[in-house]
């Protein structure tokens, strides 16, 4: 079945615990993204991904990190998580940018206390 | 960076057509205009995706006018299944990253 898999589905964590939330796909795509979605401001992205070893920043990148060592993984890094970094997150893939149609896992939600 | 525009909410009733418009300036020339429908806890989910006139499929149609500054997605005949949030999502021509509308949260009535 063509999915996006991220993991965990829920988090909470403490300021400052550095943090993985992983994100892996199965449809070969190449394009792949992470995006925070929080009340009043919608789907905002954080980081994509063009190939293998292209990233780059979205409109809200700073504090996470991100990889693309192998095409399906993309994890997602908190560096140093800090509260306002709550917020429900997402993965997607697609085969390209352009012709966007997206794969979006079920989400990860994560509570920095 | 591209902009969208989309009504923050709509309510209709069981069997109307809803017609839902997002406007969007400064977007990618070659890219796709697409829209999506999220139920809450859940991601995101394709609903239809357009370049220029009308494209439908089965649950929905998708206008774009010429100039591409806006595209409305038609959702016809809906039912209490179609409450949900509704998003655009267009590419920006100056960077190629990918914008989304704010989102419409269509409340379906009986």
């Amino acid at each position: 079945e063509a999915q996006v898999t991220q993991n965990p589905r829920y988090l909470i964590t403490v300021t400052g615990k550095k943090l993985t939330v992983t994100c892996s796909q199965n449809m070969n795509h190449e394009y792949m993204s992470w995006y925070r979605q929080d009340p009043g401001l919608g789907l905002r992205q954080i980081y994509y991904s063009m190939n293998v070893e292209v990233t780059d920043k979205g409109d809200v990148p700073e504090g996470y990190k991100v990889s693309r060592k192998e095409k399906r993984n993309f994890p997602l890094i908190l560096e140093s998580p800090s509260p306002n970094q709550t917020s429900l997150y997402f993965c997607a893939s697609s085969f390209s940018q352009g012709k966007n149609i997206q794969y979006f896992g079920a989400g990860t939600r994560l509570s920095v206390l | 960076l591209a902009k969208t525009t989309q009504p923050i909410s709509m309510d209709s009733y069981e069997g109307q057509e809803v017609n839902i418009t997002c406007s969007h300036n400064n977007i990618a020339t070659n890219d796709y205009i697409t829209w999506y429908q999220q139920f809450p806890s859940q991601g995101p989910r394709f609903i239809i995706q357009g370049y220029k006139t009308k494209v439908t499929n089965e649950v929905a149609s998708l206008f774009i006018p010429a100039d591409r500054k806006s595209s409305t997605l038609s959702l016809p005949r809906v039912s209490l299944s179609d409450t949900a949030v509704y998003y655009c999502l267009v590419g920006d021509r100056g960077t190629g990253k990918l914008i989304f509308g704010q989102g419409t949260t269509l409340q379906v009535k009986p």
